[in-house]
């Protein structure tokens, strides 16, 4: 069964530090995918990022930047000089490649951020 | 590009009535998923379909809970009988076949209120 633990419940930084939102996962599968979604308090998810088992590279987007190590299990995302605009819940998850294509996907618990200006 | 949609945004209802929601997916989109999210927690699986196929369905689907896509385009998922652990915000995400890319995009969601 796939499983995944955001262990941070909410987080407050003020503005302009940097901030790593942590994510751990587990599955028995070798080819998975990891997402990360942001939840503004509007509600809509809004994905960021998806990232397969096979591809190990960190990204950079901007102000944001992932660290996938499958020796660890895990995903974190880090937000560099934050921005109020950034306070919102931050879900990761995990989708095993079914057959067909089908990807059930499984959300972590999320993690409320919260920038202070 | 018009995202996904869903209506409404909001229903309040009594115990015991039946509600419908419906989402539009983005429209070259086959697949469409429904997850339910309570407070203070990640979106829950509900149900999926392929096109007009539903494939997949949860244990959290109890039988009260039916969901359709009759043509391949919308979707309608309908509880029967609503009760208060009903309550919740019910979303509705969708997908493309092709290309590799398997993130789903979310509707705005329809807020469930059970009073």
């Amino acid at each position: 069964a796939q499983k995944v633990t955001q262990a941070q419940t909410e987080i407050s930084v003020v503005e302009k530090e940097d901030v790593t939102l942590d994510c751990v996962y587990e599955t028995r599968d070798t080819t998975y995918y990891l997402f990360w979604y942001k939840q503004p308090p509007s509600g809509e998810l809004v994905f960021l990022i998806r990232r397969n088992s096979f591809d190990e590279q960190n990204e950079i987007s901007g102000r944001y930047s992932w660290n996938f190590q499958k020796s660890t299990s895990s995903f974190n995302f880090t937000i560099t000089a934050s921005q109020v605009v950034d306070s919102a819940v931050y879900f990761c998850a995990l989708s095993e490649a079914g057959s067909g294509g089908y990807q059930k996907v499984t959300f972590g618990t999320g993690t409320k951020l919260q920038v202070i200006p | 590009d018009t995202g996904v949609s869903q209506d409404p945004r909001h229903k309040i209802t009594k115990r015991g009535q039946n509600v419908t929601f419906r989402c539009d997916p983005i429209s070259e989109h086959n697949r469409l998923y429904w997850y339910r999210q309570t407070l203070g927690q990640g979106p829950e699986f509900l149900t999926y379909f392929q096109n007009e196929a539903q494939l997949e369905k949860s244990r959290l689907l109890s039988d009260r809970f039916s969901a359709e896509r009759p043509k391949g385009s919308f979707s309608t998922l309908e509880i029967q009988r609503t009760e208060q652990g009903d309550s919740a915000m019910y979303l509705c995400a969708s997908s493309p076949i092709t290309g590799g890319s398997y993130e789903q995009y979310f509707g705005p969601g329809t807020r469930l209120t059970v009073t």
